[in-house]
């Protein structure tokens, strides 16, 4: 089976740096995911990392560690747009893809 | 292009009814999925198409019947549901893995109410 796990609420303030992590127990794992939603839309695509390391996207940034099965998502220089809920997602090697329950981002001015 | 569409954005049916829902995508991907979304709850995977052809069925009840036209069309047939059934409906599309794509881009997704 699969399991992920998040944390279920981080608060932080505007201009702050926030993690957020996600911890996973897989087979067939091919890579990790990072989507966002606000309430009421569709997740959007963040960040991808298949490999070990850190991948850089302007404000976000995400890392994996494939040997202690453990992922985190960075955000850089919060803003309010930023409050939303934030998934990390499983991706086998089948094509299958398993959404973590998610991490609700508040942002405080 | 990097939409994913559906319709409609807003459905209530009856238990007795039949509808469909229908998502669309040009950006060549062969790769389409269907998630049931409850509120506040991560999505859940339903079906997986690859190719035009359903690689993954999770177990998910007979009253949602997926269909594939073709490359850029999915359907989700929907009969006989139930009030629990109510849920955002999302479309993704991707390349499958054998392409090296690993992006799933959703739709924004159909609102369904089941009276």
């Amino acid at each position: 089976g699969q399991s992920l796990e998040q944390p279920s609420e981080v608060t932080a303030v505007e201009g702050a740096i926030v993690q957020m992590n996600c911890t996973y127990q897989t087979s067939g794992f091919y890579g990790l995911s990072w989507y966002q939603q606000h309430d009421g839309g569709a997740p959007t695509f963040l960040s991808y990392n298949a490999l070990d390391g850190l991948e850089e996207t302007g404000r976000f940034s995400s890392f994996l560690s494939r040997s202690d099965s453990y992922g985190y998502l960075l955000l850089q220089e919060l803003q309010m747009k930023d409050s939303a809920s934030y998934f990390c997602a499983v991706l086998t090697h089948n094509n299958d893809m398993r959404f973590g329950a998610g991490t609700r981002l508040t942002v405080k001015p | 292009d990097t939409e994913v569409t559906q319709t409609p954005k807003h459905l209530v049916m009856g238990m007795t009814n039949k509808k469909s829902l229908k998502c669309e995508q040009h950006m060549g991907h062969r790769a389409m999925y269907w998630y049931k979304q409850k509120a506040k709850k991560p999505p859940e995977l339903m079906f997986v198409y690859s190719y035009e052809k359903l690689s993954i069925n999770e177990s998910v009840p007979s009253r949602f019947s997926p269909e594939c036209p073709n490359s850029s069309l999915l359907n989700l047939h929907l009969h006989a549901l139930q009030p629990e059934d109510s849920a955002l409906y999302l479309c993704a599309s991707s390349q499958p893995l054998t392409d090296s794509q690993e992006t799933q881009y959703f739709g924004p997704g159909t609102r369904l109410l089941v009276l």
